[in-house]
Parts: structure tokens; C-alpha cells; sequence
């Protein structure tokens, strides 16, 4: 079975700070990828990567940065937390194009 | 800009009751449409239906999809408690392995 952990399930923090959200895949996938998930708004892609080093934008960056430095690990950056960066934030990764993205439990996050 | 609409938002129903869950798009260069389940956690993945398998079963659930009309269709029959969750469609585009997903359908099964 493949398996995504997300180090943290719930996260506080306070506004300004910088918050590192790790993610880590145990099958040796090439593709990476970072989501928010808020009601209404469904699942948002934020940044993903097809290989170590190597990092693409998707719909809503702003705010956010990443850092693949090993294969198996994709970190998600707050810069400067915000207010409106609270919320669900799911891990997913996969063998590529035709292959179904695994994901893994989420990290909830508040900004105070 | 791709786009991916479910219907209903939510439904409430009881054991034993069919449920059919929409999911039309609107994408360039279609490649793949998937279903997932999520419960309180991870979405897992349902089902995966591309060109060449517009059709598929598991058990009490089964998918099909019309690339001409562009949307798909899960049904869930002789519905349980367990299968209380959001249902999420999303669709893979020709843009790599990039994902564009819809707001999910909220489905409570009574007892």
C-alpha cells in the first residue's frame, strides 16, 4: 500500500510566522504535489514537482513556496502565515500521468 | 481554464437506498477522470476512467463515463452508513499529471 504521511494533523500558529509543512511518500513516486481544501472551494493545487529540485506553480502559489531536495520529501513553505492561509492542507503524490494521486491524511492548520 | 462541476452538494439518504452522484468538466486535452472518497482523512481513490475503460465496478459502486457529453456518473447501490463521506470527481488534462478537482458531493446514509 502506498503511503503519504503528513508530519503534523493539526498546526497553530501565529500570523508572520514561517511554517514548513512536510510531506513524505514511501513508493519512490516521481510526482509530488500540495493542496489546499476549503468548503466550497474544493481541493486547490498550490505547487507540485515531477522530480527532485524541480517545482512548477499550480493555481494558487501565492503566498506559498516549496522545496524538494529528496525524492520522497515535498515541503510546503509559509513565508509570512496569514489569516486566510488557514486551512486543510493535503499532501498527494504518484507514478505520473495515468496514475491515480494517493494522499495523505491532511494537515489542518490555523493562523492566528 | 478547466472546470469540474458535482451535483448534488449533499444528499441524505437511508440504508438499503441507490444513489447516483454527477460530475460533468470542461478540459483541454482530457486524459483521465477519477473518483475519490474522503472520509475524516485522506481522499482514497475510487476509480480512474479513461478512453479506453469508460466503465467500472467495484462491489456496490460502479462509474461510467460519456466523453461525448462530458460527465460522469457514480452510483452507489444498497447504500451503508460507511459509505457517509464527500465523494470527489477530478479530471487529469493533457498539462502532466495535474489534477482539477469539483467541489465534492456530501452524502449521509441513514440508518
Amino acid at each position: 500500500d502506498v503511503k503519504v504521511t503528513q508530519s503534523s494533523r493539526y498546526l497553530v500558529k501565529r500570523t508572520g510566522e514561517k511554517v514548513f509543512l512536510e510531506c513524505v511518500q514511501d513508493m519512490d513516486h516521481e510526482n509530488m504535489f500540495w493542496y489546499r481544501q476549503d468548503p466550497g472551494l474544493g481541493l486547490r493545487l498550490i505547487y507540485f514537482s515531477y522530480d527532485v529540485k524541480m517545482k512548477e506553480k499550480g493555481d494558487i502559489p501565492e503566498g506559498y513556496s516549496v522545496s524538494r531536495e529528496k525524492k520522497e520529501r515535498f515541503s510546503l513553505i509559509l513565508e509570512s502565515a496569514s489569516t486566510n492561509q488557514t486551512s486543510m492542507y493535503l499532501c498527494a503524490s504518484s507514478f505520473g500521468s495515468y496514475q491515480p494521486q494517493h494522499f495523505g491524511d491532511g494537515t489542518r492548520l490555523s493562523i492566528l | 481554464e478547466d472546470k469540474v462541476v458535482q451535483s448534488p452538494l449533499s444528499l441524505v439518504v437511508h440504508e438499503g437506498d441507490t444513489v447516483t452522484l454527477n460530475c460533468s468538466y470542461e478540459v483541454t486535452n482530457f486524459r483521465s477522470l477519477l473518483w475519490y472518497k474522503q472520509e475524516k482523512k485522506a481522499p482514497t481513490f475510487l476509480f480512474m476512467l479513461t478512453s479506453s475503460g469508460i466503465e467500472k465496478k467495484s462491489g456496490r459502486l460502479s462509474s461510467i463515463l460519456d466523453k461525448k457529453e462530458l460527465f460522469s456518473i457514480l452510483n452507489i447501490t444498497a447504500t451503508q452508513t460507511g459509505d457517509s463521506a464527500i465523494y470527489l470527481c477530478a479530471v487529469e488534462s493533457n498539462a502532466g499529471n495535474m489534477l482539477t478537482f469539483g467541489g465534492g458531493t456530501r452524502l449521509m446514509v441513514k440508518p
